[in-house]
């Protein structure tokens, strides 16, 4: 069985502020681990993901995040937060070889105010 | 390139009418699938599909027909509407869902209503 805990319903930092997004998981095997941004009536778009190579993951817009297996972290950070950045974030986890069980946090939402 | 289309992106239902979603994927991908979002409980996977003529349950498949007779479309039937299907879903695809970590391409959603 696995899940996801995603630690804040909603973020808010100001423009130029680091953003950090928390993420921790549970698995019974070696996972794979995604995260998804959604912005206001529109689709998921994949950030990052971890399979298994390096466990600092950059990503797409300068997001990156750390696989950390002892803690059974992948929290998503940004250095400096942009306006656009504003969305819905969702952290995701599959067994590494089955994309037919991906489980969903319940998401955070970032707030960029200016 | 259009990617994954869902529609329609808007129906309001009347409990115990049936409805089809339609999605259409021109990335050529052998695995598709239907999720809904509702608030607080990120997506959860209604059924799938890993090719032409092969669709299996996910998380939530109760109330809930798919059918899979093309690569291209993955249409998701409601049999008889009830107020608890109100949610916004979205279909999604990918290379083949046996290899995690395959990229998954949403559609834009479909927000459905059931009064």
């Amino acid at each position: 069985a696995q899940s996801v805990t995603q630690l804040d319903s909603h973020v808010s930092v100001s423009e130029g502020t680091p953003v950090l997004l928390r993420c921790n998981y549970s698995s019974s095997y070696s996972p794979s681990l995604f995260w998804y941004v959604q912005h206001p009536n529109k689709g998921l778009q994949l950030l990052l993901k971890y399979t298994s190579a390096a466990t600092l993951v950059k990503g797409i817009n300068g997001f990156e995040a750390e696989f950390k297996k002892s803690e059974t972290s992948f929290h998503l950070t940004k250095p400096s937060a942009h306006m656009s950045d504003a969305a819905e974030y969702f952290c995701v986890v599959s067994p590494k070889y089955n994309n037919n069980d991906m489980r969903f946090g319940a998401g955070t939402r970032l707030t960029v105010k200016p | 390139n259009a990617g994954v289309t869902q529609t329609p992106k808007f129906q309001v239902l009347k409990t115990g009418q049936s409805m089809t979603l339609q999605c259409a994927q021109d990335m050529n991908h052998e695995y598709m699938s239907w999720y809904r979002q509702d608030p607080g409980m990120g997506l959860r996977l209604i059924h799938y599909s890993v090719g032409a003529g092969i669709t299996d349950q996910g998380e939530v498949p109760n109330g809930y027909n798919v059918s899979r007779s093309t690569t291209e479309d993955f249409p998701l039937r409601l049999l008889s509407a009830a107020p608890s299907q109100t949610s916004v879903y979205f279909c999604a695809s990918s290379y083949s869902g046996g290899i995690s970590g395959n990229t998954i391409y949403f559609g834009e959603g479909s927000w459905l209503t059931v009064v």
